[in-house]
């Protein structure tokens, strides 16, 4: 079983829904939570991070965090074509000698059509 | 500067050769992290840096590649008599771990092709 995994999709939503990304992990220590967003050919640049259970938003975005389940997810409001992008799901390893070393999933391929 | 550098942006080397990729992270950025990326693949970690030092290289896939860092910043990852499966993006990431909580900081990254 990998560490974090996600669905590759391609996900495909029609401008202005509601888009569903969703990330499942094994490691019930982890502690800090993360999405990246990754534009062809581009670096991952992060747009969320959640650290406790429950909702978290920031504008069109929120993430959504249940330990017990080890399920993150993240949610894009008014999905936008320029939200086209891999969507990256990462956590923070706890403890040990790599404090702060994130492991990354797959990624989740969006694709918002006008 | 304002963000991770990192260079060359692009690297096409031959079979065998060696490579040297650099990084320079944000400055008083103390965590230095190396990470690969192969077409349509997620982030693999390489090596971790604390510092001067690295708590965690197992992410090294052979021993052919080695990577340092020098006065708390610039850090260098070589990788000796390339082989073709090692093209992929290098991508060096920096933070400031605050209370556990570390967010990465990319920078863009170096494609490496070997022929």
């Amino acid at each position: 079983q990998k560490e974090v995994e996600q669905n590759s999709g391609p996900l495909s939503v029609p401008e202005g829904a509601i888009a569903s990304l969703n990330c499942t992990y094994s490691d019930r220590g982890s502690q800090s939570f993360f999405w990246y967003r990754q534009y062809s050919g581009k670096s991952p640049e992060l747009i969320m991070s959640i650290y406790s259970n429950g909702d978290k938003e920031d504008g069109r975005f929120t993430a959504q965090l249940n330990k017990a389940s080890q399920y993150v997810s993240l949610l894009i409001r008014d999905s936008q074509p320029s939200d086209s992008a891999t969507y990256l799901c990462a956590l923070e390893n706890a403890g040990g000698t790599s404090y702060g070393k994130l492991t990354f999933g797959q990624g989740t391929i969006l694709t918002v059509h006008p | 500067g304002a963000g991770v550098s990192q260079s060359p942006s692009n690297k096409v080397t031959e079979k065998g050769k060696d490579v040297e990729l650099r990084c320079d992270p944000i400055s008083g950025h103390t965590a230095l992290y190396w990470y690969r990326q192969s077409l349509g693949q997620g982030l693999e970690f390489l090596i971790y840096f604390q510092g001067n030092s690295a708590p965690d290289k197992s992410g090294l896939p052979s021993d052919r590649f080695s990577a340092e860092r020098t006065g708390g910043s610039v850090s260098t990852l070589t990788i000796q008599r390339t082989q073709q499966e090692d093209s992929a993006v290098y991508l060096c990431a920096s933070s400031v771990v605050i209370g556990g909580r570390s967010p990465l900081h990319f920078g863009n990254g170096t494609r490496l092709t070997v022929t």
